[in-house]
């Protein structure tokens, strides 16, 4: 079955404990996107990958990384949590450029205390 | 960068009743996407229109591309509870991975 996965589904942590979500895809896509969910603010793009190797930051960067050692995994990575990335995060992926859909994965819930 | 607003933040419709959003650019989109994300649930893709004016139909969903591609509707006949949901649309640029999306569209239906 074509997915996007996410782990963890829920997690509560504490300031400047470092996590890491992982997030993978069994699809072969090309391009794969962390998105942030907040109440009246829609879905934010955090950051981007185009290829292996090849990520860019999209609206909302700050206090994020990434990574993409090989194309079906894409974690991110909170060095350092601050309550205000307490958020809804979506991982997602698609064909190569521009005209595809997007699929999502199911979100991690994250609370940073 | 680029700001797509989406009109009305929440709907409140019964059963039965249509309901619209209105998706609108200040610049020439590229495509449009739009996709449903139910109570808990993840942003599941409906459709994506790229002509100028395009309309298309999905049961009782109708999308319509506007004439100068800068806004676009989403539109469904006699609401059903199935359809709670937020509704997204979301600009394509077509280059890099890049999907800006709309504040999204809440829609509550009861009986």
């Amino acid at each position: 079955e074509a997915q996007v996965t996410q782990n963890p589904r829920y997690l509560i942590t504490v300031t400047g404990k470092k996590l890491t979500v992982t997030c993978s895809q069994n699809m072969n896509h090309e391009y794969m996107s962390w998105y942030r969910q907040d109440p009246g603010l829609g879905l934010r793009q955090i950051y981007y990958s185009m290829n292996v190797e090849v990520t860019d930051k999209g609206d909302v960067p700050e206090g994020y990384k990434v990574s993409r050692k090989e194309k079906r995994n894409f974690p991110l990575i909170l060095e350092s949590p601050s309550p205000n990335q307490t958020s809804l995060y979506f991982c997602a992926s698609r064909w190569g450029q521009g005209k595809s859909e997007q699929y999502f994965g199911p979100g991690t819930r994250l609370t940073v205390t | 960068g680029q700001q797509v607003m989406q009109i009305p933040q929440y709907q409140h419709v019964q059963e039965g009743e249509d309901f619209t959003t209105y998706c609108n650019s200040s610049t020439t989109l590229s495509n449009i996407q739009w996709y449903k994300q139910r109570p808990g649930g993840h942003p599941v893709f409906l459709i994506q229109l790229v002509k100028s004016g395009e309309v298309k139909k999905q049961k009782r969903l109708t999308f319509q591309f506007g004439e100068a591609k800068k806004n676009s509707s989403l539109h469904i006949t006699a609401t059903q509870t199935t359809d709670v949901g937020t509704y997204f649309c979301a600009e394509d640029t077509g280059t890099a991975s890049k999907l800006t999306f709309g504040t999204g569209t809440r829609l509550q239906v009861t009986l």
